[in-house]
């Protein structure tokens, strides 16, 4: 079965600075998609990003990119550029490329942004 | 374009009574996943339904069962409630046919059993 763990249960950032995210997951498969979300506290979960195993690119979405090491099965996010917005719960998820829907989510990162 | 729907968004039960939380799902989209978050941790899998089949089940007991509807919303239900049912349970929408399809989550159903 799949893991992932996220180690940093809370971060802090200063407004308009730049904070990383860790996230490592487990696997024994090839092909699999990556994601990070966000939950604020309307509870509504938010695809901020997404990377497919097979790309060696990395993802960018705006001020948000990670960094994804598949040897080392690492799935690190940035954030650029601080907003008191992204003040929110992060939760990497990890999803079979072959084996149904189902997202295996690690324990969550809590985002804070000092203004 | 209405996102994913959830009702209701907050629910009181007593210890062994059974509940039913609805979900609509993203239009376009015919499958639904369910998900239990309980405080302060990362959601986990409950089942997911397509073609009103569950198609993928999680690491949950019985007592947890769903049904799909024809025009693709579902509902989940747990029966014999348990103090440890108390969770958030998210649903989440996406199109089958799309081999990247991405998950479009509801803002969830506060379940507190006491």
């Amino acid at each position: 079965a799949q893991t992932v763990t996220q180690s940093q249960p809370e971060m802090s950032v200063q407004e308009a600075e730049t904070v990383t995210l860790s996230c490592t997951y487990d696997t024994s498969e090839s092909d699999y998609y990556l994601f990070w979300y966000k939950q604020p506290p309307s509870r509504q979960m938010i695809l901020v990003i997404r990377q497919e195993a097979y790309k060696q690119q990395n993802a960018t979405e705006n001020r948000f990119s990670v960094n994804f090491q598949k040897a080392a099965k690492s799935f690190s996010l940035k954030i650029s550029d601080s907003q008191l917005g992204d003040a929110a719960m992060y939760f990497c998820a990890y999803r079979s490329a072959w084996a149904g829907n189902m997202l295996t989510f690690g324990g969550g990162t809590r985002l804070m942004v000092k203004p | 374009d209405a996102g994913v729907t959830q009702s209701p968004t907050h629910l009181i039960k007593t210890r062994g009574q059974q509940v039913t939380l609805r979900c609509s799902p993203k239009s376009g989209h015919d499958t639904v996943s369910w998900y239990q978050q309980a405080l302060g941790q990362g959601p986990q899998f409950i089942f997911q339904y397509y073609e009103e089949e569950e198609r993928q089940r999680g690491n949950f007991p019985d007592r947890f069962s769903g049904h799909q509807f024809p025009n693709y919303s579902s509902e989940l239900n747990v029966n014999a409630l348990l103090l440890g049912d108390s969770a958030l349970y998210l649903c989440a929408s996406s199109q089958q046919a799309v081999a990247k399809n991405i998950q479009y989550f509801g803002a969830g159903t506060r379940l507190s059993v006491l």
